[in-house]
């Protein structure tokens, strides 16, 4: 139980164009869902929480307008990034919280490169 | 943000022995634990969660909390090369997790 898939696995993109990342719990409903971004040997950073039907809370820093999340349904979140750089050039993974204890399951990752 | 603490290791020991990480958080009011593992360019796996005092076991894994002393253990048994990863840490604040910097274990064959 408690599987969280995430697609793409792996994506390379031009500088410039917009990339969609999809997260989905698939046996589960998550009432929370979470996307981290983790550069090569750092901790997992946390870019922003979303709410089915509601907007993102955004960490610091992180610019909701370049990383648009969208909580459509209890299960299936997106990160779209857009106009993407090669500083956006990162591995990025969302969770997924059925909200009982706060436990978080991970999706694989994304694995973005911006030539 | 709320402070979780962990020695960075690498955290060497010989297969069969016994691994033993460490964890301290800052905040009192925190209920739920949790010890990720994380393989090298994958993301983080759950493998134990603790919310009361004591140990709990699951396999060759033993988790430890002690609430007044605001820490947190995991034990890995009879250590394996495939527990060779990173253990992450996190505590539950405010529905969100906060990490420890993670703790690397390499187990020697």
């Amino acid at each position: 139980g408690a599987v969280v898939s995430q697609h793409p696995s792996r994506v390379i993109c031009k500088s410039g164009t917009s990339v969609k990342i999809e997260c989905r719990s698939l046996d589960f409903q998550a009432t929370t869902m979470f996307w981290y971004r983790q550069f090569p040997k750092q901790s997992l950073m946390l870019m922003a929480t979303s709410n089915e039907g509601s907007k993102a809370t955004y960490e610091q820093g992180v610019e909701k307008d370049k990383f648009l999340i969208n909580h459509a349904s209890l299960t299936l979140s997106t990160l779209t990034v857009t106009s993407a750089h090669p500083e956006d050039s990162s591995f990025y993974i969302c969770s997924a919280s059925p909200g009982q204890r706060g436990e978080q399951y991970f999706g694989p990752g994304t694995r973005l490169t911006v030539t | 943000q709320k402070e979780v603490e962990q020695n960075s290791g690498p955290l060497s020991v010989p297969e069969g022995a016994i691994a033993s990480l460490n964890c301290t958080y800052s905040d009192r009011g925190s209920q739920s634990f949790f010890w990720y593992r994380q393989y090298s360019g994958k993301s983080p796996e759950l493998i134990m969660f603790i919310y009361s005092n004591g140990d709990k076991e699951d396999g060759r894994f033993t988790a430890q909390l002690n609430k007044a002393s605001q820490y947190v253990s995991l034990l890995i048994r009879d250590s394996q090369p495939s527990d060779s990863a990173t253990y992450l840490c996190a505590v539950n604040y405010v529905d969100k997790l906060s990490f420890g910097a993670g703790t690397t274990v390499t187990v020697r064959a």
